[in-house]
């Protein structure tokens, strides 16, 4: 059972095309971050929240807890070629917790 | 930049085949995960360690998977015998364990697995 969805699975969008991914789960998490990974090459960490209601912004990168801690969203503005690569939000239901990761949103950004 | 080193970066070898792969953890962090990435399965936690001692390992096949910390700037993960179904790209990954929320972890470029 996956704790952590993620939609869309995959989108391929245009050069300066806004978007959002969602990471949703029924169960509420202490603490969630998101990762982007690029092909041959691990997972690098973007932001954690904690709060819920809190938002982050990361230059074009905006992400949002939700209030009762159980998704999470993030949104980019005009998209470029360098944002390409899988995102995968991760959550901790409890301070210190191993983390659960998310299904993946594979995002291609044509130039 | 501090990071963490896996080896084999690629690894091709028979069924029943032991495989080793090899991570050295960000010196002075404490913490080191083994995760497994498939297209299928996604990410999964194999194995963490905290302090070189084993949390968890649940998430591992213990007939046949093992893991390690023989000392704080080596972590082991061992399969033996090898099947086709452990092909797969392996990720070990280091965490300071200081923050009061799970801390980030920094992850290496894998071990990309295959077993024919």
């Amino acid at each position: 059972t996956q704790l952590l969805e993620q939609s869309p699975q995959f989108l391929s969008i245009q050069e300066g095309e806004n978007l959002t991914v969602y990471c949703n789960s029924s169960s509420v998490f202490s603490s969630l971050q998101w990762y982007r990974q690029e092909p041959g090459e691990g997972p690098v960490l973007l932001v954690t929240v904690v709060t819920g209601g809190e938002v982050k912004k990361l230059k074009r990168l905006t992400f949002q807890f939700g209030d009762a801690r159980k998704d999470s969203s993030l949104h980019i503005t005009a998209a470029q070629p360098g944002d390409t690569g899988l995102y995968l939000c991760a959550g901790a239901k409890s301070s210190g917790d191993k983390l659960t990761f998310g299904t993946g949103t594979r995002l291609a950004v044509r130039p | 930049d501090a990071r963490v080193t896996q080896t084999p970066r690629h690894k091709v070898t028979e069924m029943g085949q032991e495989v080793t792969m090899r991570c050295q953890p960000i010196l002075g962090h404490n913490t080191v995960f083994w995760y497994r990435q498939t297209m299928m399965q996604g990410l999964e936690l194999l194995a963490y360690f905290r302090n070189r001692a084993p949390l968890d390992d649940s998430g591992m096949p213990k007939d046949r998977f093992s893991a390690e910390m023989p000392d704080a700037t080596l972590a082991t993960l061992k399969i033996q015998p090898s099947e086709p179904r452990d092909s797969a790209v392996y990720f070990c990954a280091s965490g300071s364990g200081l923050d009061r929320f799970n801390q980030p972890q920094h992850f290496g470029d894998g071990t990309r697995l295959s077993i024919l």
